[in-house]
């Protein structure tokens, strides 16, 4: 099993759906959950760390369910200017390193 | 204020020559991370460094690869005897990181290396 895995889309969507992203991790013990906007042939960035409780910032929610060892990614009222890669990672824990998913490819159509 | 810098930002070489890919991280920025990103491919950790710490350099692929960061500041990342397989982006990013490996990192334009 990979240590991180996310579908890799493409999602096509149009402008103002609801599309969420899943993504799983292999190691029980990570402790630090984040997902990262990758546009294309540019740098990631930080988009939000994900929280136990969940959390929101804006149209923006990330949930993470221990248990089952996934992490996932609501957006709401989707624009043309969420079209981009959207990557998973996690912190291992014990000085490991941040893991990146391969990301999941998001495409919102007018 | 300036974000993390690389150069060059393209890099076309042949196969077996050496090459080496420049980043300046953000000032004030104590963690320095070299990834590298294949076609399809995630983020690749190579290398982290940490103040005056020695770098944690369990993700080099192999002995050709190697890196340095001189005066706690710029980074270089080598390359000897390029191979086609090690055509991909290289990235780096910076972090204020104190403890942990967890805060934000901002990464930089990134280098696209191509071996032929």
């Amino acid at each position: 099993r990979k240590e991180v895995e996310q579908d890799p889309g493409p999602f096509n969507v149009p402008e103002g759906a609801t599309v969420a992203f899943n993504c799983t991790y292999s190691n029980s013990a990570s402790q630090s959950f984040f997902w990262y906007r990758q546009d294309c042939r540019k740098e990631p960035k930080l988009l939000m760390s994900v929280y136990s409780s969940g959390n929101e910032d804006g149209r923006f929610t990330a949930q993470l369910n221990r248990a089952s060892q996934y992490i996932s990614l609501l957006i709401r009222d989707s624009k043309l200017s969420d079209s981009a890669t959207y990557l998973c990672v996690v912190y291992g824990g014990s000085q490991g390193n941040l893991i990146f998913g391969k990301g999941t490819k998001l495409s919102v159509k007018p | 204020g300036a974000g993390v810098s690389q150069s060059p930002s393209n890099k076309v070489t042949e196969k077996g020559k050496d090459v080496e890919l420049r980043c300046d991280p953000i000032s004030g920025h104590t963690a320095l991370y070299w990834y590298r990103q294949s076609l399809g491919q995630g983020l690749e950790f190579l290398i982290y460094f940490q103040g005056n710490s020695a770098p944690d350099k369990s993700g080099l692929p192999s002995d050709r690869f190697s890196a340095e960061r001189t005066g706690g500041s710029v980074s270089t990342l080598t390359i000897q005897r390029t191979q086609q397989e090690d055509s991909a982006v290289y990235l780096c990013a910076s972090s204020l990181a104190a403890a942990y490996r967890t805060d934000t990192q901002y990464f930089g334009p990134g280098t696209r290396l191509t071996v032929l």
